[in-house]
């Protein structure tokens, strides 16, 4: 099965700052990836599909990149609602979670 | 706009089986292209895919938990259930269901539901 690595596990940042998290795959996935943010409480929220492709009345400062193994989410100007947990997400072979990613105020 | 919302019991004993059911409203659960899927968060951990089925009645389970999930559809109802056989303190969980747009990702999520193993 495809394990998903994603780097770091807890990221501290300002309102404002540019975030980037990455994600990596044991075995080529080409883009088949996705992103979602979690909220305590709450279900995950999809955001990217497709590595690169913005989910409807998701903020256009979330953005994705990436193919094969290595996936980047970058969210330009970090906004307070934006400190949550972010999880990718492989579809090319059934599907494996990151291990998430806690963005934390500093 | 779709809607799922999970439902069943909340304490198991050990070694009984765990039920829960996701009633599907605003949308058909026979809809081409979807499948319908269950997935847990343990407290404070990260999320674990433990199967789908699609409207046929076709499923497949994660590996690690094969020998003791089933999950069924019922399209009279519209809603799809699992059963999670034989369970200890490790499967203490929020269980959510959700839809696989294109059996890709998940575009819509119920809200979760916790179910605590214990005696």
């Amino acid at each position: 099965d495809i394990q998903m690595t994603q780097s770091p596990s807890t990221l501290s940042a300002s309102v404002g700052d540019r975030v980037t998290i990455t994600c990596r795959a044991s075995q080529s996935i080409s883009s088949w990836l996705a992103w979602y943010q979690q909220k305590p409480g709450k279900a995950p929220n999809l955001l990217i599909y497709k590595a690169s492709s913005l989910e409807s009345g998701v903020p256009s400062r979330f953005s994705g990149s990436g193919s094969g193994t290595d996936f980047t989410l970058t969210i330009n100007s970090l906004q307070p609602d934006d400190y949550a947990t972010y999880y990718c997400q492989q579809y090319n072979s059934y599907w494996t979670f990151g291990q998430g990613t806690k963005v934390e105020i500093k | 706009q779709l809607q799922l919302q999970e439902s069943g019991s909340g304490l198991v004993t050990p070694s009984q089986t765990l039920s829960l059911t996701c009633a599907v409203s605003g949308g058909s659960i026979s809809s081409g292209g979807s499948s319908w899927s269950w997935i847990r968060q343990p407290p404070g951990e990260g999320l674990e895919w433990i199967g789908y089925i699609y409207h046929s009645g076709s499923t497949y389970y994660n590996p690690s938990l094969n020998s003791r999930v089933s999950i069924s559809v019922d399209k009279s109802k519209n809603q799809f259930s699992l059963k999670l056989r034989s369970v200890t303190a490790a499967d203490t969980a929020v269980y959510y269901c959700a839809r696989a747009r294109e059996q890709a990702y998940f575009d819509y999520w119920g809200r979760g539901s916790l179910v605590t193993v214990s005696s």
